[in-house]
């Protein structure tokens, strides 16, 4: 039973460069969650979707960032222009259909770690 | 909005104790769920244990137990037993009534000592 799958692990980008993450969430989950984590701090909520639809990105920045989940396929987290202060543990999390009440635990995958040079 | 607090930047525990670390969360949602990860030092995210507002008991999972005490709006973990393995970053977290996403707070590094 796989867990939630990131790739990659690692991601180096110079200045001005795009980057890509992947998230695919555990079978049978239809709604993803992309967080970010500074060094040293805790993790901050960047947007909420289910497939094709963006449901809150209320944590996204409002340039240069953007998400997708298609119906097919991956969730991906794009930075565009990517700056130092980009530097950070962007994590995916997944969890099952809603199913009214407070109990859908999320569960992570391992992160991608992005540096910026 | 929500807001969690933990106070502990750093704890040390002897193997074989236990160990309370400590979460205070702040909302105005009339329910909301708690929630436990811990962060070993290889980075990812492991999910522990869930208290959800409403439940009459104290959730467990093997070693860990939360000490829900809604009238202090505190979450506090406990971990008995602790082993060496248990040293980690540990994450509280809250979700609201009327949303999806996790807040955190800002972690506490846990230490066994052997």
């Amino acid at each position: 039973n796989a867990g939630v799958m990131q790739n990659p692990r690692h991601l180096v980008r110079r200045r001005g460069q795009e980057a890509r993450l992947r998230c695919s969430p555990m079978k049978g989950h239809s709604h993803v969650y992309w967080y970010r984590q500074l060094p040293e701090e805790g993790l901050k909520f960047m947007v909420y979707l289910q497939k094709e639809n963006i449901i809150d990105e209320s944590g996204m920045p409002k340039e240069r960032f953007s998400a997708e989940f298609p119906k097919e396929g991956p969730s991906i987290l794009r930075i565009q222009q990517v700056v130092r202060g980009d530097s950070a543990a962007y994590f995916c999390a997944s969890s099952p259909p809603a199913r009214g009440g407070l109990t859908d635990t999320q569960y992570f995958g391992p992160g991608t770690r992005l540096t910026v040079l | 909005a929500q807001k969690i607090t933990q106070t502990q930047p750093g704890m040390f525990v002897q193997e074989k104790e236990a160990v309370t670390l400590d979460c205070t969360y702040d909302t105005s949602d009339p329910s909301y769920g708690l929630f436990w990860y811990k962060q070993p030092s290889s980075g990812e995210m492991i999910f522990l244990i869930y208290q959800g507002s409403y439940d009459q008991q104290n959730a467990t999972e093997g070693r860990y137990s939360l000490n829900f005490q809604k009238a202090r709006k505190s979450a506090n973990l406990v971990i008995s037993a602790s082993q060496l393995g248990d040293s980690a970053m540990y994450f509280c977290a809250m979700r609201g009534a009327y949303g999806n996403k996790l807040v955190f707070g800002a972690g506490t590094i846990l230490r066994v000592k052997s």
